[in-house]
């Protein structure tokens, strides 16, 4: 099973600066016959289900603002909030679907400082 | 809109066995693989199987943690995807999710709101 690895465990920003949550896979998560990266990114509020935003990495989901990218190749990647608001707090998670079974990071809770 | 309605939730005791269905609607269910996940109180995702559509055979594949105790079927004249749950133990103690498998790659674009599985005695 590919084990998925998020660093940090939790963050405190302030409203307005950049938020980096980092993302390793146990192994390389690139399909190199089409050059792409199977790692999604959800993000979960209190009490709600999942959200996807990124897929491919990189790829914005539809009606996520663009204050948020995804980014990394192979075993390494970052999602960045770049102008935290408070609709943001949530907790973050990575997921491979390179292979099954699917699996996800532990999370990374935001909160504002 | 597309939307995914979990249901079927409760207590049930360890060794029991419960039904979830996943009710759909706003788009054509038998199009989609549809996955079922699941998130013990206040711990992370973890998933719990997947069904393919009918177009790529209607095959099922579960994580190591349920297989052979949980089973993953579909009617898509329902637009219900079902998740049979048998001999529970504590450990299964969860809300289970079920979500659209977005283009058949195994990220999800659409999450139920999550029914609560507790075995407990």
């Amino acid at each position: 099973d590919i084990v998925m690895t998020q660093s940090p465990d939790s963050l405190a920003v302030s409203l307005g600066e950049r938020a980096t949550i980092n993302c390793t896979s146990s192994q390389s998560v690139l399909y190199t016959s089409n050059n792409r990266n199977y790692l999604a990114w959800y993000q979960q509020k209190p009490g709600q289900p999942p959200k996807l935003l990124f897929y491919w990495a990189s790829t914005r989901e539809s009606g996520v603002p663009d204050r948020f990218s995804g980014s990394g190749s192979g075993t390494d990647f970052t999602l960045t909030i770049s102008s935290l608001q408070a609709e943001d707090v949530a907790v973050y998670y990575c997921q491979q679907y390179y292979s099954t079974p699917l699996t996800f990071g532990g999370g990374t809770k935001v909160e504002i400082k | 809109e597309v939307q995914v309605v979990e249901s079927g939730g409760g207590l049930v005791q360890p060794g029991r066995s419960l039904r979830l269905s996943c009710t759909a609607s706003g788009f054509t269910f038998g199009d989609y693989a549809m996955s079922w996940f699941r998130q013990a109180p206040g711990k992370g995702l973890e998933w719990v199987g997947r069904i393919r559509s009918k177009a790529y055979g209607g095959t099922t594949g579960y994580a190591a943690s349920v297989k052979g105790r949980f089973t993953i079927s579909r009617d898509d004249s329902e637009s219900i995807a079902y998740l049979q749950m048998n001999s529970l133990t504590t450990e299964d103690t969860a809300v289970y999710y079920c979500a659209r498998d977005q283009a058949g790659w195994y990220y999800f674009d659409s999450w139920g709101q999550g029914t609560l599985v507790t075995v407990s005695s």
